[in-house]
């Protein structure tokens, strides 16, 4: 599985956006990115994926680098639920079952 | 709530104990997954099956066995742990890919084990 390099945390302000990097230069042409977020005591919830375009959804947008060596999520007004450990993945479309591999994430803080 | 159920959510257990964990999805998803979170450690993937038949075993010890009898439920058996194996299991189902990728990962809220 391609590799991807995230800071180990971020801190925010309330009603602030926030940007959360993440390097994957090793990507190969099929790869999707992929971000989850798991919040204190749960498990991880799908935030948002692409592959080469810019996506939007409610949650968040994610904004891919035209050679999609880099990616970032973006949180338009972060809340303090928005508090969590972000996990940037890819994962290869032409596999069988959705097989994600996580790395440790970025711990955003958000500040009230 | 994200439609995936996990049971017990915590669960302590000796290291001559055999217990289960459970985990059930109404969705319509046709493959499972066992994920493993120590203490300041990635997630890690146990195993996952498709349509039942397990299609990923990650060299996982034979101290857990896992069972899926059918689409809606797994199942992670457990015998003769051993303390470092105390950890939070999560269980998550997705869509059969079927050749369109869905891109998500619906994820229970865990099995908190603790091994004494």
């Amino acid at each position: 599985d391609a590799k991807t390099t995230q800071p180990n945390s971020m801190e925010s302000n309330e009603e602030e956006p926030v940007h959360l990097p993440c390097n994957h230069s090793t990507i190969s042409g099929t790869d999707y990115i992929h971000w989850y977020r798991q919040l204190p005591s749960q498990g991880p919830e799908y935030v948002i994926h692409g592959l080469t375009s810019n996506v939007n959804n409610r949650m968040a947008s994610l904004a891919i680098a035209e050679d999609r060596k880099s990616s970032t999520l973006i949180l338009h007004r972060a809340t303090l639920r928005d508090a969590a450990v972000y996990y940037c993945i890819l994962r290869d479309y032409q596999g069988g079952s959705e097989k994600l591999v996580f790395g440790k994430g970025t711990k955003l803080t958000v500040n009230p | 709530e994200t439609g995936v159920t996990q049971t017990p959510r915590h669960l302590v257990m000796g290291m001559t104990n055999k217990k289960s964990l459970k985990c059930e999805q109404h969705l319509g998803h046709n493959a499972m997954y066992w994920y493993k979170q120590s203490a300041k450690k990635p997630l890690e993937l146990m195993f996952v099956y498709s349509l039942e038949e397990r299609v990923e075993n990650n060299s996982v010890p034979s101290r857990f066995s896992p069972e899926c009898p059918n689409s809606s439920h797994l199942f992670l058996h457990l015998h003769t742990l051993q303390p470092e194996d105390s950890a939070l299991y999560l269980c998550a189902s997705s869509p059969a890919s079927g050749g369109f990728y869905t891109g998500e990962l619906f994820f229970g809220e865990g099995s908190r084990l603790t091994v004494l």
